[in-house]
């Protein structure tokens, strides 16, 4: 059974503050790692992706991947009330005819108060 | 930049209509997706297609069926359709053959089944 799991949430922090989200998958073999941004109503849009071990940034965004402990994390430095919205964590577990599937967390709502 | 274009935004059947949700994209992408969206249930997948006329079940396909005729489109039929099936229907797609691709998704159509 291929899974992806998230902090279960909802996760509420200051503005300013640093936030962070954890993931965990179940595919050791998995190279591919991606952490989407939903707002509201809205469709998943990608912010982060990451291929290699260690950490990948990206503006206020750092994106950390372990494979030995098959874990994947987003941290968002100075938070804004903005970055509201759930967080997806994607992880590409495809083989064979689903070659290319990514397999998806079923998210955590961040929320960040003034 | 990658387009994906879903028919309408908005949508809404009676109990036993047969419905078409259409996805269109240009990027040339193998892989092409449906998911469902539920509160608290996270994206489940229902159908994807790796290639024309190709197709492989999702978690979630029964009560709906997939057409892949040109590369570019991909729709989602509900053949009959229930109020079960009153949700937040994503496309999405992707390169097959590149393990760093993401998925790119539409804006959505939110299906209400009366």
């Amino acid at each position: 059974q291929k899974e992806v799991e998230q902090n279960s949430g909802p996760l509420s922090v200051p503005e300013g503050a640093i936030a962070s989200l954890n993931c965990t998958y179940s595919d050791r073999v998995s190279q591919s790692f991606f952490w989407y941004r939903q707002y509201s109503g809205k469709s998943p849009e990608l912010i982060m992706s990451i291929y290699s071990n260690g950490d990948k940034e990206d503006g206020r965004f750092t994106a950390q991947l372990n494979k030995a402990s098959q874990y994947v994390s987003l941290l968002i430095r100075d938070s804004q009330p903005s970055d509201s919205a759930t967080y997806l964590c994607a992880v590409n577990m495809g083989r064979g005819s689903t070659l290319g599937r990514l397999y998806f967390g079923r998210g955590t709502q961040l929320t960040v108060w003034p | 930049d990658v387009k994906v274009t879903q028919s309408s935004r908005y949508l809404v059947k009676r109990t036993g209509e047969k419905v078409f949700l259409e996805c269109v994209q240009d990027m040339d992408h193998e892989n092409m997706f449906w998911y469902r969206q539920d509160p608290g249930l996270g994206l489940r997948l229902i159908y994807f297609s790796y290639d024309v006329k190709m197709k492989e079940k999702g978690d979630i396909p029964e009560g709906y069926s997939v057409s892949r005729e040109k590369k570019e489109r991909f729709s989602l039929i509900l053949e009959s359709a229930s109020t079960n099936q009153t949700s937040m229907y994503l496309c999405a797609s992707s390169f097959r053959f590149r393990g760093d691709s993401p998925l790119h998704f539409g804006n959505g159509t939110r299906l209400t089944v009366t």
